[in-house]
């Protein structure tokens, strides 16, 4: 079961920062906060995961609060591209553990 | 990275015919895939756990004898709509696990008329 909760819509401008959170405050310590997106009609696409550190790739930045009940992922400058749903998933790291979705963030990027 | 590839992208069948779904993984091994099912405006929900060389765990409500999977390798899985009706219309959709991330396939448009 999705033990995630996030904003059901947000906009953002193209080229702004879009700044998506997400509250997991029953995360266990030994598991990850992962992110992926869903364009229209497509499987999602893997984001970025941490643990506890925030990490950074060349998609996106990932915010961890201190106490891990909470993250934000960050697109750093939004394109139209990135319109999509946004998936924040808490997940052991062991390769037969499921992820579950949750209902997500419909991010749509104004022109 | 990683591919998943799942065939065919879209379907129409007709109501009590059985449909298949492949979903390959094309460059690592996958003891574990998983099949979901996503209708339109909702999340996708899991569906069933398909284990090489073993029987799928499916989960809560989802009928077994319905969504038939098959596990025969450690490249493929099978997902069969058996008996389909036109509430099995959906968006399917496979992943597998690498070490850290799930990778999905494009995802399977059943349309059963």
């Amino acid at each position: 079961d999705a033990k995630t909760t996030q904003p059901p819509s947000m906009d953002c401008a193209e080229g702004r920062a879009a700044n998506l959170p997400c509250n997991h405050s029953t995360i266990s310590g030994n598991e990850y906060v992962y992110w992926y997106r869903q364009i229209h009609s497509q499987g999602p696409q893997y984001i970025i995961h941490g643990l506890k550190n925030n990490e950074t790739n060349e998609m996106a930045s990932l915010i961890i609060t201190e106490d891990r009940k909470s993250s934000t992922l960050i697109l750093p400058h939004a394109t139209l591209r990135d319109t999509a749903v946004y998936y924040c998933i808490v997940r052991a790291a062991n390769t037969g553990n499921q992820f579950y979705f949750g209902t997500g963030t419909s991010l749509t990027v104004i022109p | 990275g990683a591919v998943v590839s799942q065939h065919p992208s879209w379907v129409i069948c007709k109501s009590g015919t059985s449909v298949k779904i492949e979903c390959r993984s094309l460059d690592f091994q996958a003891t574990t895939m998983f099949w979901y099912r996503q209708f339109p405006k909702q999340s996708l929900m899991l569906m069933a756990t398909s284990n090489e060389g073993s029987k799928a765990t499916y989960e809560q409500g989802v009928e077994k004898d319905k969504f038939l999977i098959n596990h025969a390798s450690l490249t493929l899985s099978t997902l069969t709509v058996t008996s389909a009706h036109p509430e099995d219309s959906s968006f399917y959709i496979c992943s597998a696990t690498g070490p850290s991330e799930a990778f999905f396939g494009q995802g399977t448009r059943l349309t059963v008329v």
